[in-house]
């Protein structure tokens, strides 16, 4: 089945740092990957959508400055947030479309929790 | 605006029960609805896909049922383990083609 892989799974850093998280499609083309955020005992967040070669559609509210999204390849997207604050804490999962259709299914990553001290 | 729903929050039955869990959304447009399952820490596991068209779908113990004009759906775990303990999501894409997730059921299986 279509894998698609998250990392790192953990990162704890201090406040001001930039983390990047990469999301892989280990077997399949991903036109349009995905980025979330869920707060616990929260449901899933639609953060951004990430097209392959074009900019990323960012959310209402979310801020595009903040959580900068490249995807350069059909095969990798990345997010990264910069200056981090504890505000920023989470935990950050990405999905992979197969195919262009929106009614394809979604792969997703195993997650990123970012813990900022 | 979609919503989705999932009642109740947490669920807790002895092992070996039959079970259902329920997901209602509000705006029936749907190009398809998922379930899906997050251990604690981790991310989602796809365990069925039903697009608009069809009724259910079923994967072993796993069965879900869509009706799309009430706007509901349910999945059923049949002679529920200690393994299933989990929390189960529902999520359906609309016509702006986003994922829409409820909150989830935390279910415990107790054995």
């Amino acid at each position: 089945g279509a894998v698609v892989s998250q990392h790192p799974s953990r990162v704890i850093c201090k406040s001001g740092t930039s983390v990047k998280i990469e999301c892989r499609s280990l077997d399949f083309q991903a036109t349009t990957m995905f980025w979330y955020r869920q707060f616990p005992k929260q449901s899933l967040m639609l953060m951004a959508t990430s097209n392959e070669g074009s900019k990323a559609t960012y959310e209402q509210g979310v801020e595009k400055d903040k959580f900068l999204i490249n995807h350069a390849s059909l095969t990798l997207s990345t997010l990264t947030v910069t200056s981090a604050h504890p505000e920023d804490s989470s935990f950050y999962i990405c999905s992979a479309r197969e195919g262009v259709q929106a009614n394809q299914p979604q792969h997703f990553g195993d997650g990123t929790r970012l813990s900022i001290l | 605006k979609q919503e989705v729903t999932q009642i109740p929050a947490a669920l807790s039955v002895p092992e070996g029960e039959n079970l259902v869990l329920n997901c209602s959304f509000t705006d029936s447009a749907i190009y398809n609805l998922q379930w899906f399952r997050q251990d604690p820490g981790k991310g989602l596991t796809s365990l069925l896909l039903i697009q608009s068209s069809q009724r259910e779908q079923t994967s072993g113990r796993l069965n879900a049922s869509l009706d799309k004009s009430s706007g509901r759906s349910t999945l059923y775990i049949a002679a529920s383990q200690p393994g299933d303990s989990a929390t189960y999501l529902c999520a359906v894409i609309g016509a702006n083609s986003k994922l829409t997730f409820g909150k989830g059921i935390t279910l415990s299986v107790r054995p």
